[in-house]
């Protein structure tokens, strides 16, 4: 099984303020087939990113992701207030699916 | 609209029993592959169990293999999953999340919560 490893764990950032966020997986990601998530508190998780660097349909530009083998990258351009929420990587490389333990990014 | 509503959650003891349903609509149900992914509260999300779009393949996490059933009625538009033998550590909100390109999961239902406890 591919473990994933989100950091940071938190991030505090104000809005307008760009956020970098990593994700390192314990083996390579076959065809970087990775994915991001947002969660925000009491709502299911929305598809931001896939296949390491494809934003998914309706998507802002802010969004951008990059990366290969066993580090990629979640990046958010400028922070709009709606961007405060917890973000996880996933992989979809090897037959077991599996998440990082994701990153809150919070207003600072 | 895709719609993915859960049902089935509540309160189970050690050892006990209990079925998820997901009812879909919106969208041509049998040619999707679908999944569960689970949360436990305050934590991150885990895949559970993934069915292939006309049910005749299955995988499961480890951690719920040979305790868990995953299965799909297409002329009803509903997945299941049929989770026995449940443990403290099986308490979680289950959701149930279409296939996109087989193993991404682009729409979410809202989640059914699920408690082990006695």
């Amino acid at each position: 099984e591919i473990v994933l490893t989100q950091s940071p764990a938190t991030l505090s950032l104000s809005p307008g303020e760009r956020a970098t966020l990593s994700c390192g997986a314990s083996q390579s990601v076959s065809s970087s087939y990775l994915a991001w998530y947002q969660q925000k508190p009491g709502l299911a998780p929305r598809l931001l990113i896939y296949d390491a660097s494809s934003r998914a349909t309706g998507i802002p530009d802010r969004f951008s992701g990059s990366g290969s083998g066993t580090d990629f990258t979640l990046t958010i351009s400028r922070l709009e207030p709606e961007d405060f929420a917890v973000y996880y990587c996933q992989q979809y490389g090897s037959s077991s699916l599996t998440f990082g333990g994701g990153t809150k990014v919070e207003i600072k | 609209e895709v719609q993915l509503v859960e049902s089935g959650g509540g309160l189970v003891q050690p050892g006990g029993s209990l079925r998820l349903s997901c009812a879909a609509s919106g969208f041509t149900f049998s040619s999707y592959w679908m999944h569960w992914v689970r949360q436990a509260p305050g934590k991150g999300l885990v895949w559970v169990s993934r069915i292939n779009s006309d049910g005749s393949s299955t995988s499961y996490a480890d951690s719920v293999k040979g305790r868990f059933t995953i299965s799909r009625d297409n002329a009803k538009n509903t997945l299941y999953l049929q989770m026995n033998s449940l443990r403290a550590e099986d308490t979680a909100v289950y959701y149930c999340a279409r296939g996109w390109l087989v193993h991404l999961f682009d729409y979410w239902g809202q989640g059914t919560l699920v408690t082990v406890s006695s």
